[in-house]
């Protein structure tokens, strides 16, 4: 019963450094959502994907880049990671509007 | 785009007593959502409404839509200390009906 799967779990980062965070689901679902949390933010929506092979940006997209593999992997990459991305990342998939999420990564950029 | 609204961000309350959230939108949503995050973990689906006027319990949670669709309520009946968490309204926007959250209200329970 594996659902959303993320890697890392926990990630430091130097300023300037890049990264990539994998997530994979294996529910069959179209979407698939990356949110970052912050204290008092909520979940804010990075990017989505509505099906495999398309990608569009949510409410804080700069930064970030995505990209849907297949139909179970969706994965987010900070080119220049900054200080502004520290912050607990989530992957989410769909099914009839109902989400699933994964466990986070929780990145730290120094 | 659409936005959900939830206050307040904290609320504290004694072990056993009841307690009730809201979460309100300028606009009309068609699904409500209602999602519990543990600490340290992702977001858990609780409740999902279709239907204005729908009443759903799953528990000892109960959820309403609003009748004019632009609010959405849960309420929480003789909380218990392992109902600490964040609690989120969500529901879908846009022509790709991407999920949208509202910024969550952090419930304390105090034993």
């Amino acid at each position: 019963n594996a659902g959303v799967t993320q890697t890392p779990k926990f990630q430091v980062l130097k300023t300037g450094q890049s990264m990539t965070l994998q997530c994979a689901q294996d529910m069959n679902h179209n979407s698939m959502y990356w949110y970052r949390q912050d204290p008092g933010m909520g979940l804010r929506l990075i990017y989505y994907s509505a099906s495999e092979g398309t990608t569009d940006k949510g409410e804080v997209p700069n930064g970030y880049n995505v990209s849907r593999l297949n139909k179970r992997e969706f994965s987010l990459r900070l080119e220049s990671a900054a200080p502004s991305q520290t912050s607990v990342y989530f992957c989410a998939s769909t099914a009839l509007e109902l989400a699933f999420f994964g466990q986070g990564t929780r990145l730290t950029v120094v | 785009g659409q936005q959900l609204n939830q206050n307040p961000q904290s609320m504290f309350i004694q072990e056993g007593e009841d307690v009730s959230m809201n979460c309100t939108s300028s606009s009309i949503f068609n699904t409500w959502l209602w999602y519990k995050q543990d600490p340290g973990e992702g977001p858990v689906l609780l409740i999902a409404l279709y239907k204005a006027g729908e009443l759903t319990s799953n528990g000892r949670l109960t959820a309403q839509f609003g009748i004019t669709r632009k609010d959405s309520f849960l309420n929480i009946s003789a909380s218990i200390p392992s109902d600490v968490g964040i609690y989120f309204c969500a529901g879908p926007t846009g022509a790709n009906s991407k999920l949208t959250f509202g910024k969550g209200i952090t419930l304390s329970v105090r034993p």
